[in-house]
C-alpha cells in the first residue's frame, strides 16, 4: 500500500515556541492531506483538510491562526503549532489518499507525531 | 448525515478464541466502510474495507467483516486470536467521494494468553 511518513515522531518544546510537523506521501501524490489529534484513550478528531495549491479547511472549534496547514506540493503537508501551549499537547496524525487507478477510497496513515509542550 | 457506533470501548479475550468487535454505521446512501487497527503511539493500519462489492470482506492478518445492510452493521471477527491483536480498532464510515471520514470511538482489544 502507499506510504505516508510523519516526522517528528516525538517533540518536546517550551511553552510559547511554534512546532513543525510534516506529512509526506512517499510513493504517491496526495492533493488532499487530513489533520487529526487524537487525546488519550480517544478516537481521532479531524482537525483540517489540507489542499494542495489551497488554502486548508478547518473543523468547526480548531483555530487556523493556531494551527497553521501549508501543502506546498503534491508530496508535503506541514502542521504548524504557534504559540504552543501545555494544553496542546497531543497525539497529531496526518493521512494522505492515493487517488491514482483502481483507488477505493482508504485512507493512508503516517505514524503520528507525539507532541509535549512544557 | 454519516455516523459510527463502536459498541464496545474494550472487550478482551483469551488468546485461541474468536474476535468480535462491533460496529453500527448511519449512512444516507451505500456506505464505504473500513475497519483500521492502531497500536500503542502509531499511526493506523488498514484491515479491510467494504466499498460496495462483496458483502464478506477479508482483511489482513485473518480478520474479516461482513456488511449487514438490513442490520446497519459492519462487524470484525477473527476466528483465533493473537496476542499481537492486542490493539486498538477503529471503524470507520466515509461519504461518497471519500472527501470525509467518520471514526467510530475505538475499541480497545486486550488477548490474555
Amino acid at each position: 500500500g502507499a506510504v505516508v511518513s510523519q516526522h517528528p515522531s516525538r517533540v518536546i518544546c517550551k511553552s510559547g515556541t511554534s512546532v513543525k510537523i510534516e506529512c509526506r506521501s512517499l510513493d504517491f501524490q496526495a492533493t488532499t492531506m487530513f489533520w487529526y489529534r487524537q487525546f488519550p484513550k480517544q478516537s481521532l478528531m479531524l482537525m483540517a483538510t489540507s489542499n494542495e495549491g489551497s488554502k486548508a479547511t478547518y473543523e468547526q472549534g480548531v483555530e487556523k491562526d493556531k494551527f497553521l496547514i501549508n501543502h506546498a506540493s503534491l508530496t508535503l503537508s506541514t502542521l504548524t503549532v504557534t504559540s504552543a501551549h501545555p494544553e496542546d499537547s497531543s497525539f497529531y496524525i496526518c493521512s494522505a489518499r492515493d487517488l491514482g487507478g483502481g483507488y477505493t477510497g482508504e485512507l493512508f496513515f503516517g505514524e503520528g507525531s507525539r507532541l509535549t509542550v512544557l | 448525515a454519516q455516523s459510527v457506533t463502536q459498541l464496545d470501548s474494550h472487550v478482551s479475550v483469551s488468546e485461541g478464541t474468536p474476535v468480535l468487535l462491533r460496529c453500527n454505521y448511519s449512512s444516507s446512501y451505500s456506505p464505504s466502510l473500513f475497519w483500521y487497527v492502531q497500536h500503542p503511539n502509531k499511526g493506523l493500519q488498514l484491515l479491510l474495507k467494504y466499498t460496495s462489492a462483496a458483502t464478506l470482506v477479508k482483511g489482513i492478518n485473518g480478520f474479516e467483516a461482513e456488511f449487514k445492510k438490513s442490520e446497519t452493521s459492519f462487524h470484525l471477527t477473527k476466528p483465533s486470536a493473537h496476542m499481537s491483536d492486542a490493539a486498538e480498532y477503529f471503524c470507520v464510515v466515509s461519504d461518497q467521494n471519500f472527501n470525509k471520514f467518520y471514526f467510530g470511538s475505538g475499541t480497545k482489544l486486550n488477548v490474555k494468553p
